[in-house]
């Protein structure tokens, strides 16, 4: 069965600091790999979507890659804010999505 | 469009109550999920439905039952709930697995309250 893991569970940081969220997965058999994020009591918003056949992909600031024969994703988050305090989740899909825990992220002005 | 539209946003319910909430979207989606979320912890799969069949029962309770009547609507209903299953309710939409570009859009959940 698959195991999703994502160390740290939690990170607090000064604005302006870049940072890498981390992602493992014990099965490689996936299709894509797919970072969201999650305000409080909201629903989930995607960030980045990797198919299994490429690397990276990067929006904005943000930046995910994949290695998926070592069962690894990173997020990038470059000159972090304010506004990016949530919680961030990485889930791996083949026929269902499986997510992991998250990293709670605060960002202090 | 890349919206998946939830309703309620919030319910709260008795345990003898029979309720249901409804999820649509209009992306042209077949797949569509039902996850569960507790406080603090991440989505848990409940259903997954393909085509409008079901292809994924988590062995959920059977006081939970979904239905998918066309390509664009999931239901869950909802019976006899305990206040365990007080949660946030998140319905998914994505193309099939399998298919190119399956990125998956979330609704905004209903906070189910079960009293």
């Amino acid at each position: 069965k698959q195991e999703v893991t994502q160390i740290p569970a939690a990170l607090s940081v000064p604005e302006g600091e870049n940072l890498v969220l981390n992602c493992s997965f014990t099965d490689s058999a996936i299709y894509n790999l797919q970072w969201f994020r999650q305000d409080p009591g909201k629903g989930l918003t995607s960030l980045l979507l990797i198919q299994s056949s490429q690397r990276e992909q990067t929006s904005g600031r943000l930046n995910a890659s994949l290695d998926k024969s070592s069962g690894r994703s990173t997020l990038y988050i470059a000159a972090s804010q304010p506004g990016d305090s949530a919680t961030y989740l990485c889930a791996v899909r083949v026929y269902d999505m499986r997510f992991g825990a998250g990293t709670r992220l605060t960002v202090k002005p | 469009d890349t919206e998946v539209t939830q309703t309620p946003k919030h319910l709260v319910m008795g345990m003898t109550n029979k309720k249901s909430l409804k999820c649509e979207q209009h992306m042209g989606h077949r797949a569509m999920y039902w996850y569960k979320q507790k406080a603090k912890k991440p989505p848990e799969l409940m259903f997954v439905y393909s085509y409008e069949k079901l292809s994924i029962n988590e062995s959920v309770p059977s006081r939970f039952s979904p239905e998918c009547p066309n390509s664009s609507l999931l239901n869950l209903h909802l019976h006899a709930l305990q206040p365990e299953d007080s949660a946030l309710y998140l319905c998914a939409s994505s193309p099939p697995g399998g298919a190119l570009n399956t990125e998956a859009f979330f609704g905004q959940g209903t906070r189910l309250t079960v009293v």
